[in-house]
């Protein structure tokens, strides 16, 4: 079973600063999708990333892909109280079943942003 | 363009019910697939779909069914629901089976 871990679950800080959300796995992923998650609607894309060591930047988010593919990371500059919401990671996997293939997303917990004015 | 559409958006039952979901993925994408998030988790994958057939399933019960129809949209089934089957379920679409997935708003399912 495909594990991704995320940290912190909790991030509360004050408008300016900057912060850095993490995802690890022991297993290689074939890309790594960020999505965003406002309360009782649908995760929103933010970026998705499939190289290792891949660098993308989305304005003040900054994400990057670990060298071995295991492992990313969501840095945020100068955070806004727009900014608050669940972010979540999520790995995919192309598996193998009955001589057919699929895509299929292991996610992390989520960390929980609250961006104080 | 619009996105992921999915009904109803609540919905109560009572333990031992059946619920339908119903997803409409992103004009031209063929592929479907089923989360359900549990408060405070991360999504959990179910199904995936594609060109109507199933193609991948996770660790759910018997009691989850899905089936896609020949305009990619999508039926999620339950059967016998029981109070852990309270969560949000989204649908996502893509255009084949392994590139990025797009979310839909869900699906907030209670059970009494």
């Amino acid at each position: 079973t495909q594990l991704l871990e995320q940290s912190p679950q909790f991030l509360s800080i004050q408008e300016g600063e900057n912060l850095t959300v993490y995802c690890n796995s022991s297993s290689v992923f074939s890309s790594l999708q960020w999505y965003r998650q406002e309360p009782g609607e649908g995760p929103v894309l933010l970026v998705t990333v499939v190289t290792g060591g891949e660098v993308k930047k989305l304005k003040r988010l900054t994400f990057q892909f670990g060298d071995a593919r295991k492992d990313s990371s969501l840095h945020i500059t100068a955070a806004q109280p727009g900014d608050t919401g669940l972010y979540l990671c999520a790995g995919a996997q192309i598996s193998r079943a009955r001589g057919t293939s699929y895509g299929k997303l292991t996610f992390g917990q989520g960390t929980i942003l609250t961006v104080h004015p | 363009d619009a996105g992921v559409t999915q009904s109803p958006t609540h919905l109560i039952k009572t333990r031992g019910q059946h619920v339908t979901l119903r997803c409409s993925p992103i004009s031209g994408h063929k592929s479907v697939s089923w989360y359900q998030q549990v408060l405070g988790q991360g999504p959990q994958f179910i199904f995936q779909y594609y060109e109507k057939e199933e193609r991948g399933r996770g660790n759910f019960p018997d009691r989850f069914s899905a089936r896609q129809f020949p305009n990619y949209s999508s039926e999620l089934n339950v059967n016998a629901l029981l109070l852990g089957d309270s969560a949000l379920y989204l649908c996502a679409s893509s255009l084949f089976q392994e590139e990025t997935q797009y979310f839909g708003p869900g699906t907030r399912l209670l059970v009494l």
